[in-house]
């Protein structure tokens, strides 16, 4: 079956705008989660959700980040306001159900904040 | 201080050569530790998965947990140029996933 999808692959925009990153979860996975990964570094877990809520999204950095899962499927990251410091790539995992599950992950978006 | 170290690298390596990459991390709570490989503009993608302390082998690989000196270790037989990637070790606090910050690994032909 198909993994992970995460779209688009690469997203330019200039400082202030809004932008929308979308995340298709293997199918059946109940867990999905986004990370953040700068370059050079390892991923940072930005958010949890289990179904349609967010468990955790204690990884957000402030509140121009927001994340939905409206029907426990496919998710958005949502960044208003946007800064260059924004400017990272985006991953986004799914799992079976949650804790200490393997999770799977996308190839990310790569965002470019100008 | 970090919650998980690791040596950004990036090692150089001959073909055929036994690659050892390391982790030390802080938090004794961390039950399962994971090794990812990841190629450049790629998501990572899981090698090895581990709950104890002690040793696990997948083919060429194996993953080494010591939870008394909170170390782990992966090893890479016979490497291949196709083994050049970044590895990442990566430690499950419940459902989130801390990682290191990576080592980039080269195999020379």
């Amino acid at each position: 079956g198909a993994g992970v999808s995460q779209t688009p692959s690469n997203k330019v925009t200039e400082k202030g705008k809004y932008v929308e990153l979308r995340c298709d979860p293997i199918s059946g996975h109940t867990a999905l989660y986004w990370y953040r990964q700068s370059l050079g570094q390892g991923p940072e877990f930005l958010i949890y959700f289990q179904g349609t809520g967010a468990a955790d999204d204690s990884g957000l950095p402030n509140d121009r980040f927001f994340a939905v899962r409206p029907e426990g499927s496919v998710s958005t990251l949502k960044i208003q306001r946007t800064e260059r410091g924004d400017s990272a790539v985006y991953l986004c995992a799914s799992s079976i159900s949650g804790t200490s599950d393997i999770q799977y992950f996308g190839a990310g978006t790569r965002l470019s904040v100008l | 201080q970090k919650e998980v170290e690791q040596d950004p690298g990036p090692l150089s390596v001959p073909e055929g050569a036994i690659v050892s990459l390391n982790c030390t991390y802080s938090n004794s709570a961390f039950q399962y530790f994971m090794w990812y490989r990841q190629y450049s503009r790629k998501g990572p993608e899981l090698l090895m998965y581990t709950y104890s302390s002690g040793n696990k082998e997948d083919g060429r690989f194996t993953a080494q947990v010591d939870k008394s000196s909170k170390y782990i270790s992966l090893f890479i037989r016979d490497s291949q140029p196709s083994d050049s990637a970044t590895y990442l070790c990566a430690m499950d606090s419940s459902y989130k996933l801390i990682f290191g910050s990576g080592t980039r690994l080269l195999v020379r032909p």
